[in-house]
């Protein structure tokens, strides 16, 4: 299995900076024409939300202060103003062969 | 709108199988996409353990093995979860979600405990 590792762990960023998280596979998961990436928010007690597919594609209704980026095997997702709205934990997802998670990143607004 | 919503025990002994009904509305699930069963262990990690297509077929996570099951009943818009032999470490939440590489509609989750 493709195993992804999120980095960091937790991060607390000030309200209205940038929140940079990194998504690591351990083998490509881009073609030429597509990143096989996926992008979750995951608030208590609530499901995973999607929000950007395809590593760069922003979900409908996502706030375009979220960004994806990347190819191959590194991947970030950008939160630029960060809201306070935005605490949460994040996760990156793969669809290249059987579907794997990152570990998650929970993010903090100071 | 789609909607999902999981439903079932939330204690099942060791040993035993684990049953879980995901409910769709909004969708006929025989319309298109895959409709999957995804786990997220305390601690937070999560696991897509598997799905149904529109067309009947499945795909499992191989480390699941002979254990797992997913079936359903196009009558009733609804697929099924069944997870046999138990143990303590398959104690998590329990979503349905729809999708074929990415998953847009989720249900809310259903926490199933595995203990004696």
């Amino acid at each position: 299995d493709i195993v992804l590792t999120q980095s960091p762990a937790s991060l607390a960023v000030s309200l209205g900076q940038r929140a940079t998280i990194s998504c690591r596979a351990s083998q490509s998961v881009s073609t030429s024409s597509y990143s096989y990436m996926h992008w979750y928010q995951q608030k208590p007690g609530q499901p995973p939300k999607l929000l950007i597919k395809y590593a760069s594609n922003l979900e409908s209704g996502v706030p375009a202060r979220f960004s994806g980026s990347g190819s191959g095997t590194d991947f970030t997702l950008n939160i630029h103003p960060v809201e306070e709205e935005d605490t949460a934990t994040y996760y990156c997802q793969h669809s290249w062969e059987i579907r794997t998670f990152g570990g998650g990143t929970k993010l903090e607004i100071k | 709108d789609v909607q999902l919503q999981e439903s079932g025990p939330g204690l099942v002994k060791p040993s035993q199988s684990l049953s879980l009904t995901c409910s769709v509305t909004g969708y006929s699930i025989t319309s298109g996409y895959y409709w999957n069963w995804i786990r997220q262990f305390p601690g937070n990690k999560l696991e897509w353990m598997g799905y149904i297509s529109y067309d009947g077929s499945n795909n499992y996570n191989p480390s699941l093995k002979n254990r797992i099951s997913i079936t359903r009943d196009t009558s009733k818009n609804q697929f099924f979860l069944k997870l046999n032999s138990v143990t303590t470490e398959d104690t998590a939440t329990y979503y349905c979600a729809r999708g074929d590489g990415y998953y847009h509609y989720w249900g809310q989750g259903t926490l199933v405990t595995v203990s004696a």
